[in-house]
């Protein structure tokens, strides 16, 4: 698509409840990545992908976060029991690069305009 | 630890004025350095981008300073408008260490007609 789109925009749960958020990169975008922000903070990474392998997992915060992107596009951000801390707007940016892969040209991230999770 | 910090106040300037926003990073080796502009409700857009061996950069009124001594970046806009008021996030990619951009938690920018 034109640009990345995640849907739901905004979600709001209970306490215990598991949620699915999904992401849309731009299309022909090799790498994918998921980042979480709190009011006034920036956006704090979780996991990015490279195709439809995980290429760094590392800033998830436990394992009740999960993600996919099993064909190599859309992607979904899985959170099992979900917590009040949980509450946040989850990013979801693509890239045509990945980091690393092609340092000459740097990957620039295009964001979506993320899903605002509240969990009461 | 590696830290980005920026300027958690808000910085308020007079329309037509030049805005300068900082980006100090310790425990870094960073080989490129962006910044992004994030407007409430929407994701951060992608301004300027900086590699470690580049001085300044430079893009109609914006620009972009990277000073890998001093370990800080600095951003400029000149003639500032009311529309230049956002938040302004500055992101690091590491040589090592995590390659994904780590963002810093951004300057508000609030420029007054």
């Amino acid at each position: 698509g034109a640009g990345v789109s995640q849907t739901p925009s905004n979600k709001v749960t209970e306490k215990g409840k598991y949620v699915e958020l999904r992401c849309d990169p731009i299309s022909g975008h090799t790498a994918l990545y998921w980042y979480r922000q709190s009011l006034g903070q920036g956006p704090e990474f979780l996991i990015y992908f490279q195709g439809t392998g995980a290429a760094d997992d590392s800033g998830l915060p436990n394992d009740r976060f999960f993600a996919v992107r099993p064909e190599g596009s859309v992607s979904t951000l899985k959170i099992q029991r979900t917590e009040r801390g949980d509450s946040a707007v989850y990013l979801c940016a693509s890239s045509l690069t990945s980091p690393g892969s092609d340092l000459t040209g740097a990957n620039v991230l295009t964001f979506g305009a993320g899903s605002r999770l509240t969990v009461l | 630890s590696q830290k980005i910090e920026q300027n958690s106040e808000a910085l308020n300037i007079q329309e037509g004025k030049t805005a300068t926003l900082t980006c100090n990073y310790t425990n870094y080796s960073p080989a490129y350095l962006q910044w992004y502009r994030q407007d409430p409700g929407r994701g951060p857009v992608f301004l300027l981008l900086i590699r470690e061996n580049e001085k300044e950069k430079r893009k109609e009124r914006l620009k972009v300073t990277f000073d890998t001594t001093l370990k800080q970046s600095l951003f400029h806009i000149t003639a500032s408008q009311p529309a230049d008021s956002a938040t302004y996030l500055c992101a690091l990619s590491s040589y090592t260490g995590r390659r994904a951009l780590t963002f810093g938690s951004g300057t508000r920018l609030q420029v007054q007609p």
